[in-house]
């Protein structure tokens, strides 16, 4: 079956621009995190979703960043005004339990 | 507040050479600790869930071992192939419950 995917791989942006970033669970997952990496760190989490409700949001460094699930499957990461600080990479992870499920990713690159 | 130290930082083995990696952490009440591999480029693959002290799981060359202040992954006769960063993460019980809090990683590099 599908693991977890993430869209798009790489996204270089400029210094103030918004960006969207895209995570496809594995299916009948009802558990969705987003974690953030930075190079040679272990992942940070951001936010946690079960079902369509955000469950613990106490990741998310600032109110520029938000997240959805609207239908309770797909979730975008949104980053408004973006900074060269959020350069990292963004994983999304899925569970059914307690094991989580980690995509390969999102590269995001702020000049 | 939760927190996981690995290490090494880096190990670096010769084929065959067995080691131990260390995952020292502090946690509200321990609900899992997760081992993880990680490849350059990739998303965390998932190896091991231990839940209790005493609490062994094995799987090809791997071993992990659990006590109440720290784990460790066991690497017996490693292969090249063996060569990733190894991250190690603690699930806390209660209301927090569901996020991963991760240690840095050990970068392992195992040479023919």
């Amino acid at each position: 079956g599908a693991g977890v995917s993430q869209t798009p791989s790489n996204k270089v942006t400029e210094k103030g621009k918004y960006v969207e970033l895209r995570c496809d669970p594995i299916s009948g997952h009802t558990a969705l995190y987003w974690y953030r990496q930075s190079l040679g760190q272990g992942p940070e989490f951001l936010i946690y979703f079960q079902g369509t409700g955000a469950a613990d949001d106490s990741g998310l460094p600032n109110d520029r960043f938000f997240a959805v699930r609207p239908e309770g499957s797909v979730s975008t990461l949104k980053i408004q005004r973006t900074e060269r600080g959020d350069s990292a990479v963004y994983l999304c992870a899925s569970s059914l339990g307690r094991t989580q499920y980690f995509g390969p990713g999102t590269r995001l690159t702020v000049l | 507040e939760d927190q996981v130290t690995q290490s090494p930082e880096a190990l670096r083995l010769q084929e065959g050479e067995s080691s131990s990696l260390n995952c020292s952490y502090t946690v509200s009440g321990l609900r899992g600790l997760f081992w993880y591999r990680q490849d350059p480029g990739k998303g965390p693959e998932f190896l091991f869930t231990l839940y209790s002290a005493g609490e062994e799981k094995e799987k090809e060359r791997l071993k992990a071992t659990l006590t109440k202040k720290e784990s460790f992954l066991h690497i017996t006769a490693p292969k090249p192939e063996d060569s990733a960063t190894y991250l190690c993460a603690v699930q806390p019980g209660g209301a927090a419950g569901n996020k991963l809090t991760f240690g840095g990683g050990t970068r392992v590099l195992v040479k023919p």
